[in-house]
């Protein structure tokens, strides 16, 4: 186990909505990453936080937002549910300070109707 | 643009054999190479990583083997076991930046 926790672990949504996901990074770990994990395909990276700030993009839209907070726990967010958005939502930590090695969470497995 | 190419798709190993899978990168600034081991339901776990500066790296039944001027490096596991079955994606990074994954190869080892 890595130490990286994620909330939900399973979650339905209905088109159009919205969702908030969580997660707590390990402890020490200032750098937080979020990745979409569709079904037979290997991540993709969405954004990262670093010191509560924001440290990268990957190709996605604008509804999909997130927070880092001072603890270092971080959120994604997103608006206007598709269906393409169902996949697992991968949380990594890394850190403290700069360091490749990334620990990834269980995911959440987000569905949309 | 798929910058990570992963081979094969799907692996099937007999107890005991060697499990060989394949990745070949374009961007010649990736300086960090692991690899990780994903079972179903859960997330993707560090296995072993190198960085180009070296052309093979070993940890117990694990190796890495890093072809720097061919840019690919595969992974090796060595008398695989049943609880070896998972999916594998070979990653890249560079200047501590994020993970670009390969496709993932479902590996079988068969009792």
């Amino acid at each position: 186990e890595t130490g990286v926790t994620q909330s939900p672990t399973h979650l339905i949504k209905t088109r159009g909505q919205q969702v908030t996901l969580r997660c707590s990074s390990q402890s020490g770990h200032n750098t937080v990453s979020w990745y979409q994990q569709a079904l037979g395909q290997g991540p993709q990276f969405i954004f990262q936080y670093y010191r509560e700030e924001e440290n990268g993009r990957g190709n996605f839209p604008p509804r999909f937002s997130g927070l880092q907070f001072p603890n270092y726990s971080s959120e994604l967010n997103v608006n206007a549910l598709e269906l393409d958005d169902s996949a697992l939502y991968l949380c990594a930590s890394s850190g403290p300070g700069v360091s490749n090695e990334q620990y990834f969470g269980p995911g959440t497995r987000l569905t949309v109707t | 643009q798929q910058q990570v190419k992963q081979s094969p798709q799907s692996l099937i190993v007999q107890k005991g054999g060697i499990s060989i899978i394949n990745c070949a990168y374009e961007n010649t600034a990736f300086d960090y190479f692991p690899w990780y081991q994903q079972f179903p339901g859960k997330g993707p776990a560090l296995l072993i990583a190198i960085r180009p500066d070296v052309s093979e790296k070993k940890e117990g039944r694990f190796t890495i083997s890093f072809n720097k001027s061919a840019k690919q490096f595969s992974l090796h596991i060595m008398d695989s076991q049943p609880g070896d079955s998972a999916t594998y994606f070979c990653a890249a990074t560079f200047l501590y930046s994020t993970l670009t994954f390969g496709k993932g190869t479902m590996l079988l080892v068969s009792p």
